[in-house]
């Protein structure tokens, strides 16, 4: 059973960067899996944000990808996300998440409990 | 990569069935057997509950089903349990290698 934890602050100030770690334990970043990050402003609707493989390759929501970078660290069994020149509409809940395939499938079968993000000065 | 569109809320009474909507286009939803559903409880994570349309992952009881047809996917709960109240969300694979979802429907048991 994979487990996924989020970290990283939980208070951003504006036009700053929002970097958050997911760890997965009991299971390698490297195996044949996808992992994603989607987010949850407070009592709105689900998001997603982007999606990489352990290769590096990454897919990430048009409208967040200028401002979006994901990226794995395999000898810690992580993976980040990067979100710059956030504004007050950039918080959320942020979730990290497991896709066992993006084209053959696109589920989400494991999800980490989630960290709230603030953007506020 | 507009958003699906679901129901805001739903309900019914223990033991009746509810069915959930979630319309899409032909580049998502219609193009694919990529949906999926999942149910959060206030303050919790989302649990897949549903994946390629209908298929249930072990441990999820089988009064969920899911079905398709066109554009529009659809969540059956049968046999309402109280514990099923809580907020569902459809989601499928696009053509732009993305996935999308829908806004959402709270569900509630009468």
């Amino acid at each position: 059973q994979v487990h996924l934890q989020e970290s990283g602050p939980g208070l951003v100030m504006p036009s700053g960067t929002l970097s958050l770690t997911c760890t997965v334990s009991d299971s390698s970043i490297s195996s044949p899996y996808y992992w994603s990050w989607i987010r949850q402003p407070p009592g709105k609707g689900l998001e997603w944000i982007g999606t990489m493989y352990y290769s590096g390759a990454t897919y990430y929501k048009s409208s967040l990808k200028s401002r979006v970078t994901m990226s794995v660290v395999l000898s810690r069994n992580q993976f980040s996300l990067d979100l710059s020149s956030v504004t007050a509409a950039d918080t959320a809940i942020y979730y990290c998440a497991r896709l066992p395939s993006l084209r053959n499938g696109g589920y989400l079968d494991s999800w980490g409990h989630g960290v709230l993000v603030t953007v506020s000065s | 990569q507009s958003a699906l569109t679901q129901p805001p809320s739903a309900s019914g009474s223990p033991g009746q069935s509810v069915t959930i909507s979630c319309t899409g286009t032909s580049s998502d939803v219609g193009g694919y057997n990529y949906v999926s559903w999942y149910q959060q409880h206030p303050g919790k994570a989302p649990k897949l509950i549903i994946f390629e349309v209908s298929k249930r992952p072990s441990g999820v009881p089988d009064r969920f089903s899911g079905s398709k047809s066109g554009n529009t996917a659809s969540l059956t709960v049968s046999g309402l349990q109280g514990e099923d109240e809580a907020d569902y969300y459809c989601s499928s694979y696009g053509s732009t290698n993305n996935l999308v979802f829908g806004g959402g429907t709270s569900l509630t048991v009468l």
